[in-house]
């Protein structure tokens, strides 16, 4: 069983206000990831992390922001939520061993902006 | 670059019948590839993943997958479907070098009838 949490669930919020997104893990992982996820589309990599205090972006364009001050703590931050960024959320970490790593994803927050 | 095409987005089956779902991937090299099914409300789980070695690989929960190199898929197969096997299936490609991280298709939803 992964131990890979997200909180919250899912949130509705207004046009132009900040959220942060948690993902917590427990296993030590050095990697981890954000992901957007649409219905019927394929998984969107957003931002990733090699460990403390490396963050990158990832393919799809986002507003978006992240910070790894600790292993097991990679927030998402949206400065400024627009009804664009409506879609689902997961977070994943994994080993880092040089390629072909399994990914540990939580369960995702749902987001809805109105 | 890597990429996963899922040519099925939808695939429908009667409990205890066979279940194929195609992948096909591009990558210049041998790529990494995985599985991983996402149940409804929760994050993806993996199923079975191929490095090298043995083309035909066993995963969790009845699974299996087989890598033809000359044909670039990786289709995951299920001898008799249960009706808790309707899930999303996605397929991953990973490759070595730059940063190690998959790139996922657009998955398959498998619906399954009693």
């Amino acid at each position: 069983e992964a131990d890979i949490y997200q909180t919250p669930r899912y949130l509705v919020i207004g046009t132009g206000k900040k959220i942060t997104l948690e993902c917590s893990q427990t296993m030590g992982h050095d990697k981890m990831y954000w992901y957007q996820q649409d219905p019927g589309m394929e998984l969107h990599l957003i931002h990733y992390s090699y460990g403390v205090n490396s963050t990158e972006k990832g393919d799809l364009s986002s507003e978006s922001t992240v910070s790894r001050i600790r292993t097991e703590h990679f927030p998402l931050t949206l400065e400024s939520a627009r009804p664009s960024h409506t879609s689902q959320y997961l977070c994943a970490s994994s080993e880092a061993t040089g390629g072909g790593e399994t990914q540990y994803f939580g369960p995702g927050t749902r987001l809805l902006v109105l | 670059a890597q990429s996963v095409t899922q040519p099925d987005i939808h695939i429908t089956v009667s409990e205890g019948a066979s279940l194929e779902l195609r992948c096909n991937y591009s990558y210049g090299a041998t790529p990494y590839l995985f599985w991983y099914v996402q149940s409804p409300g929760q994050g993806l789980q993996l199923l079975l993943k191929y490095f090298s070695g043995d083309t035909l690989v066993q995963g969790i929960k009845g699974f299996e997958a087989e890598f033809k190199r000359s044909q670039s898929s990786f289709n995951l197969r299920k001898p008799s479907v249960h009706w808790s096997d309707a899930a999303e299936y996605f397929c991953a490609v990973g490759a070595l070098g730059g940063s190690y991280i998959p790139t996922f298709g657009r998955g398959t939803s498998l619906i399954v009838h009693p």
